[in-house]
């Protein structure tokens, strides 16, 4: 039973246009939230996180928004940039179970020159 | 400084052999999770050490699986009578540990582990 989910397998975009990937969530104890970026042949490396007493947290291009209500969240990339190709895995972590991390199965994000 | 590393980074076996992953942490990292990722699929975490001591090994999927770290810093995670739907990437990550919101995991490059 999988409590993370992203549901688009591929995204494509222009550069320099906004990337929107999406993420929905099953658990309501889950209090914090965070997206990484993977390339080939490299581990998944943290790009941004967001704790469940926020909606929003920015850095750079790149924003996190946070809808509990509908445990929905979704990453902004914006301009997007063809080094920004990779593929994108939304994680969630319990409340309860501080070390326990639960991914979903990844976006892959084509960024076309 | 060094990130994770993972060896080997290929690992291929026959159905029914042992096999040994290791995971070398960032140092200084006190925690250190292994996950398998499966063809198309996210990280899916095996089990969590914070020093030596196997702290939640709720992921594992049955008793052929087993992961130690004796000193606090090398792991090894060890799968006996491998089946062929042990093939996966074995990902190691790796954090300063505690209770922080901010703990962030670093991950190495996994291991490929395909049993034929």
């Amino acid at each position: 039973d999988q409590q993370v989910k992203q549901n688009s397998p591929s995204l494509s975009v222009q550069e320099g246009r906004i990337s929107i990937l999406n993420c929905d969530y099953t658990n309501s104890m889950f209090d914090y939230f965070l997206w990484y970026k993977k390339y080939p042949a490299e581990g998944p490396t943290f790009l941004i996180s967001i704790s469940s007493i926020k909606d929003k947290n920015e850095d750079g291009r790149f924003t996190v928004f946070l809808n509990k209500s509908a445990k929905h969240l979704s990453l902004h990339i914006v301009p997007s940039q063809p080094g920004d190709s990779a593929v994108y895995f939304c994680a969630a972590r319990d409340l309860y179970n501080f070390n326990k991390f639960y991914f979903g199965s990844g976006t892959k994000l084509n960024v076309k020159p | 400084g060094a990130g994770v590393s993972q060896t080997p980074s290929n690992k291929v076996t026959e159905k029914g052999k042992y096999v040994e992953l290791r995971c070398d942490p960032i140092s200084g990292h006190t925690a250190l999770y292994w996950y398998r990722q499966s063809l198309g699929q996210g990280p899916e975490f095996l089990i969590y050490f914070q020093g030596t001591g196997a702290a939640d090994d709720s992921g594992l999927p049955n008793d052929r699986f087993f992961a130690v770290r004796p000193e606090g810093s090398v792991s090894t995670l060890k799968i006996q009578r491998t089946e062929r739907g042990d093939s996966a990437v074995y990902l190691c990550a790796s954090s300063l540990g505690g209770y922080s919101s901010t703990d962030t995991q670093y991950f190495g490059p996994g291991t490929r582990l395909t049993v034929l």
